[in-house]
């Protein structure tokens, strides 16, 4: 079955620093894979999306993510964290065919201190 | 920028009260969707439209949920009768299609609508 798994539920950083947001996924074809941020009380904003090709991607915001399909994982990261960023993160799984389902992780709440 | 709308952005009922929730995608986007996140977890999709038909109703709660887009435009949720467990925030997002090839679709969401059963 599909399935996403975002490790931690939450992670503080400093600002300034870099930041790693972890996701695994559990999918029986080549995934199509995504970000999403999320601010308190609003709607979704993606970040990035993976489909094939380079599997470093760049994002909005200073994002990216790598694709490492040996350990199903698509980790998200940020070089510099600004105090803006402070949100929770989803990951998400796609399939590559029509339909389009997508099924979303639990979500990590990223807190940055100054 | 195009957004997709929704309202109310936020709704208090009573439960065994009726509920209703409409969005308006983005202007020509033929698919849409309807997800129901529950605080501290990521969306799970409800309902998808394909222009004015339901693609996938699987985890939509038929007894008291129904969801309709009847022009194929916009489209309302409905709850009834709302129960304590449906207090959630209630996502519609709709999809734009690129180089006309399924599967690199980018979904856009609207801000919400955050109902709270008491």
């Amino acid at each position: 079955a599909q399935s996403v798994t975002q490790p931690d539920i939450h992670i503080t950083v400093s600002e300034g620093a870099s930041l790693e947001l972890r996701c695994n996924y559990s999918y029986g074809a080549t995934p199509y894979l995504f970000w999403y941020v999320q601010s308190p009380g609003q709607g979704l904003q993606l970040l990035l999306k993976y489909f094939s090709g380079d599997t470093l991607v760049q994002g909005i915001k200073g994002f990216e993510a790598e694709f490492k399909r040996s350990q199903s994982s698509f980790n998200l990261r940020k070089p510099s964290v600004h105090w803006s960023d402070a949100a929770e993160y989803f990951c998400a799984v796609g399939p590559n065919t029509g339909g389009f389902k997508t099924i979303f992780g639990a979500g990590t709440r990223l807190f940055v201190k100054a | 920028e195009a957004e997709v709308a929704q309202s109310p952005r936020y709704k208090i009922t009573e439960k065994s009260q009726a509920v209703a929730f409409w969005c308006d995608p983005i202007s020509g986007h033929a698919t849409l969707y309807w997800y129901r996140q529950i605080l501290g977890q990521g969306p799970e999709l409800l309902v998808q439209f394909q222009d004015e038909s339901v693609v996938d109703d699987s985890q939509l709660p038929k007894d008291r949920f129904s969801a309709e887009r009847l022009k194929g435009v916009d489209s309302t949720l409905k709850i009834q009768p709302a129960e304590l467990g449906d207090s959630a925030m209630y996502l519609c997002a709709s999809i734009s299609r690129e180089s006309g090839t399924l599967g690199t679709d980018t979904q856009y969401f609207g801000p919400g609508t955050r109902l709270t059963v008491l």
